[in-house]
């Protein structure tokens, strides 16, 4: 089945710098890539998304990026902000969904 | 609208015991996946219903784990001889229909607790 890695698991930055969450996925088959944020205790929502017909998506300070030769995509978060701060997970989609174990990114004021 | 729900919110169950999670989907969602998430995971899938049927139960781990879904649109988890290994965050999602890129809408959650 589909395996999906995510790096790093753990991120701080600066308030206003960037932040890029990476990860890869192994089956070529995945044609569905989103994104969700999980603030503690809470339940994952859908941030960003892509599809594999698309290489990069873009929404205000959030994108994504795919690149299907490498298996890999990518979550970039410009102009960082406190309120970003939360656990992020990537996902493939084959028949169903594979999930990466989660980054967290802490974001100081 | 209503977003999906699941009941109970918290549930602490003793080992050997049966216990069932509703989810209630948004009204009109076809479809209904099942996920379990442990602390510091991402949600790892268990099941997922199109309509009424499972159209894949490969992720449920073993026999003691069983899902519902008649009338199309509640379902009910339903896990027997509970174990502390099941000890996790139960998450429902649903979308609209089948296409992979249909947005899927989790609800919060039930949290199991075994002892």
């Amino acid at each position: 089945g589909e395996n999906v890695e995510q790096h790093p698991s753990t991120l701080s930055v600066q308030e206003g710098d960037s932040a890029v969450i990476k990860c890869t996925y192994s089956d070529s088959a995945s044609n569905y890539f989103p994104w969700y944020k999980q603030e503690l205790g809470k339940r994952p929502q859908l941030i960003i998304d892509i599809r594999s017909n698309v290489g990069e998506k873009k929404d205000q300070r959030i994108a994504v990026t795919l690149n299907k030769t490498a298996k890999h995509f990518s979550l970039h978060i410009t102009e960082t902000q406190p309120e970003d701060s939360a656990v992020y997970f990537c996902a493939a989609h084959y028949h169903q969904f594979y999930f990466g174990t989660g980054t967290s990114l802490t974001v100081i004021p | 609208g209503a977003g999906v729900s699941q009941t109970p919110s918290n549930k602490v169950t003793e080992k050997g015991k049966y216990v069932e999670l509703r989810c209630d989907p948004i009204s009109g969602h076809t479809a209904l996946y099942w996920y379990r998430q442990s602390l510091g995971q991402g949600p790892e899938f268990l099941i997922y219903f199109q309509g009424t049927g499972a159209a894949d139960d490969s992720g449920l781990p073993n026999d003691r784990f069983f899902a519902v879904r008649p009338e199309g649109s509640v379902s009910t988890l339903k896990i027997q001889r509970t174990e502390r290994g099941d000890s996790a965050v139960y998450l429902c999602a649903s979308s609209l229909g089948s296409v992979s890129y249909n947005e899927q809408f989790f609800g919060p959650g039930t949290r199991l607790t075994v002892l």
